[in-house]
């Protein structure tokens, strides 16, 4: 079972920050937080990941909380190509195989 | 999608014939991963090669199912006798080699072979 909790949707206005919470209060010290996400009929598609410090990209910024029982994904300017199912995994740095929840279904509206 | 090429991208197959799915991985990357996801599901881990080597192959039906990466060529998934309920997206993913507690070994998908069975 996947060990993260993530709302099933959310909605976004185009050209505003998206914000994707994600709990994971059973998070082991050596586990990481990965976030990918699928757009429709494609293959997933890396974001970012983290272990303990806020991390940022060229796709987007991810904070972690200081007891790491939850994140938030923050899409800063969201486009109509982000509409996608946004996942949160946790994952030891060398285990191979990713845990897949239900994800987040995000709406980039108009 | 970083890379990982997957061919075909569309394949539709009658009721007990064979399917065979190809993977070629980032450049660079030696550990191949398939994962298979239903309609309306999450994706689900099958099985995990490096090269001439399977390593760990727990999710993979223990009957139909086979997955290869030689030493030359691409990784190929190959599901005999193919039955309706085989009917999915299949997912390649490539990584470098792993080392506990080390980052940077994300995992890279391709963009899926979808299989159709009539």
């Amino acid at each position: 079972d996947a060990k993260t909790t993530q709302p099933p949707s959310m909605d976004c206005a185009e050209g505003r920050a998206a914000n994707l919470p994600c709990n994971h209060s059973t998070i082991s010290g050596n586990e990481y937080v990965y976030w990918y996400r699928q757009i429709h009929s494609q293959g997933p598609q890396y974001i970012i990941h983290g272990l303990k410090n806020n991390e940022t990209n060229e796709m987007a910024s991810l904070i972690i909380t200081e007891d790491r029982k939850s994140s938030t994904l923050i899409l800063p300017h969201a486009t109509l190509r982000d509409t996608a199912v946004y996942y949160c995994i946790v994952r030891v740095g060398g285990n191979y195989q990713l845990i897949w929840g239900a994800g987040t279904k995000l709406i980039i509206k108009p | 999608n970083a890379g990982v090429m997957q061919n075909p991208r569309h394949l539709v197959r009658r009721r007990g014939q064979e399917a065979r799915l190809r993977c070629s991985p980032m450049k660079g990357h030696s550990h191949v991963y398939w994962y298979r996801q239903l309609p309306e599901e999450g994706l689900k881990f099958m099985v995990y090669l490096q090269k001439e080597n399977i390593i760990d192959e727990s999710g993979m039906p223990k009957e139909r199912f086979s997955a290869e990466f030689p030493k030359e060529g691409p990784s190929i998934l190959r599901i005999q006798q193919v039955v309706r309920g085989d009917s999915a997206a299949y997912f390649c993913a490539s990584s470098p080699p792993f080392a506990p507690g080390i980052t940077g070994n994300t995992i890279y998908f391709g963009e899926g072979s979808w299989l159709t069975v009539v």
